[in-house]
């Protein structure tokens, strides 16, 4: 079963600052990988989703990257905003798979 | 558009009872999906259907049954609701699997 990680649980970082989100997964036999926003109290958002023939995604000030070798994407934000906090959450989906294993999020916190 | 909704929103229930969550998306997406998420544990997949009169078990399905009598609306219901079973139930829908997910708010379900 895969098994997705997302450490650490919780950042926080003053704005401006650029800053990279972690993302790990045990079985590097992945279909494609999604990365989504959740606001407090809210349903998940999807920012961006890599296939596996994918090495990277952009969108705005959003950048993940996939290396399916060493089972880890990175989701960097630039120029981090107070609008930026939230808990952002992976997931992968493996090619033998049906569906998203998540990971656990990391929370994300961009002080004024 | 309003994407994906669900309802409730909130509900307690008592040990023993049972209830039926609605999801309906105007998408007209084939793919429906129900998670729960619980603290520290990530989403899990409860159920999902690829289509009208289809449905399917997930990672986690004990306890749950699903249908899928209209393309539009994805039902999950629990029969004899379980403290266990206390936690916040999303819907998502995609245009196939492992496509870009698209969820909705959320259900906080309280067992007491």
């Amino acid at each position: 079963k895969q098994e997705v990680t997302q450490i650490p649980a919780a950042l926080s970082v003053p704005e401006g600052e650029n800053l990279v989100l972690n993302c790990s997964f045990t079985d590097s036999a992945i279909y494609n990988l999604q990365w989504f926003r959740q606001d407090p109290g809210k349903g998940l958002t999807s920012l961006l989703l890599i296939q596996s023939s994918q090495r990277e995604q952009t969108s705005g000030r959003l950048n993940a990257s996939l290396d399916k070798s060493s089972g880890r994407s990175t989701l960097y934000i630039a120029a981090s905003q107070p609008g930026d906090s939230a808990t952002y959450l992976c997931a992968a989906v493996p090619n033998t798979g049906n569906q998203f294993y998540f990971g656990t999020g990391t929370s994300l916190t961009v002080i004024p | 558009n309003a994407g994906v909704t669900q309802t409730p929103k909130f509900r307690v229930l008592k040990t023993g009872q049972s209830m039926t969550l609605l999801c309906a998306q105007d998408m007209n997406h084939e793919y429906m999906y129900w998670y729960r998420q619980d603290p520290g544990m990530g989403l899990r997949l409860i159920h999902y259907s690829v289509g009208e009169g289809t449905t399917a078990k997930g990672e986690v399905p004990d306890g749950y049954n699903v249908s899928r009598l209209k393309k539009q609306n994805f039902l999950l219901g629990l029969e004899s609701a379980a403290p266990s079973q206390t936690s916040v139930y999303f819907c998502a829908s995609s245009t196939g699997l492992a496509r870009e997910q698209y969820f909705g708010p959320g259900t906080r379900l309280t067992v007491t």
